[in-house]
């Protein structure tokens, strides 16, 4: 299955500044999508980021706030812009295996805004 | 996709089999059941998935009832290295929908 590096790891950042995730694919993938995972909450899904074209985003979440960049198809960026405390969780990386095992996760990013 | 429903937490002694049970009645006909972990800190694990047979892997046994509206995630001599969240997750599109999960405690 594909390996996913997730950058970074961690951060702590003022409210009202924004924050860039960086996922990286070590083969080409199709598909990669965002996960928010607020604490003590299971995954919610943020938006597909799809290549050569406007990321796909599920309900409640816009692109001012998390504008997805997806330059080729082993590389996407997910920004969380002019954050505020409710911003707090981890954002989460995934990828299409392209077998039956499903999707990939990477490590996650700890965002703590104060 | 099909809305899944797990019982919010479950515990298991050690070395002893941990059967997680899951509700998917609305599943269809093209929906496969998958079933993921995730330990603390850590992204989602793929362990298993089927679409209406049993399944068996080095992690553990699915078993899908003949309707196909309900499941269970089998890890057969259950070790503390097993505590996590556990979920079921019933797809057929694009993109995976998470549910709230099992969280499963092993004890000593």
């Amino acid at each position: 299955s594909a390996v996913i590096s997730q950058k970074p790891s961690r951060d702590i950042c003022q409210r009202g500044t924004s924050l860039t995730i960086q996922c990286q694919v070590d083969s080409q993938v199709t598909m990669m999508f965002w996960y928010r995972q607020q604490p003590g909450q299971s995954l919610t899904l943020i938006a597909t980021a799809n290549q050569g074209s406007e990321a796909t985003y599920e309900s409640g979440f816009v692109i001012d706030k998390f504008p997805i960049s997806r330059p080729n198809l082993t590389f996407s960026t997910l920004t969380v812009s002019n954050m505020s405390p409710e911003d707090s969780s981890i954002y989460l990386c995934s990828v299409a295996s392209g077998t039956d095992y499903g999707y990939t996760f990477g490590s996650g990013t700890r965002l703590t805004v104060v | 996709d099909a809305k899944t429903t797990q019982p919010p937490s479950m515990d298991c002694a050690e070395g002893r089999a941990a059967n997680l049970p899951c509700n998917h009645s609305t599943i269809s006909g093209n929906e496969y059941v998958y079933w993921y972990r995730q330990i603390h800190s850590q992204g989602p694990q793929y362990i298993i998935h089927g679409l209406k047979n049993n399944e068996t892997n080095e992690m553990a046994s699915l078993i899908i009832t003949e309707d196909r509206k309900s499941s269970t995630l089998i890890l057969p001599h259950a070790t503390l290295r097993d505590t996590a969240v556990y979920y079921c997750i019933v797809r057929s599109a694009s993109k995976i929908i998470f549910g709230s999960g099992t969280r499963l405690s092993i004890r000593p």
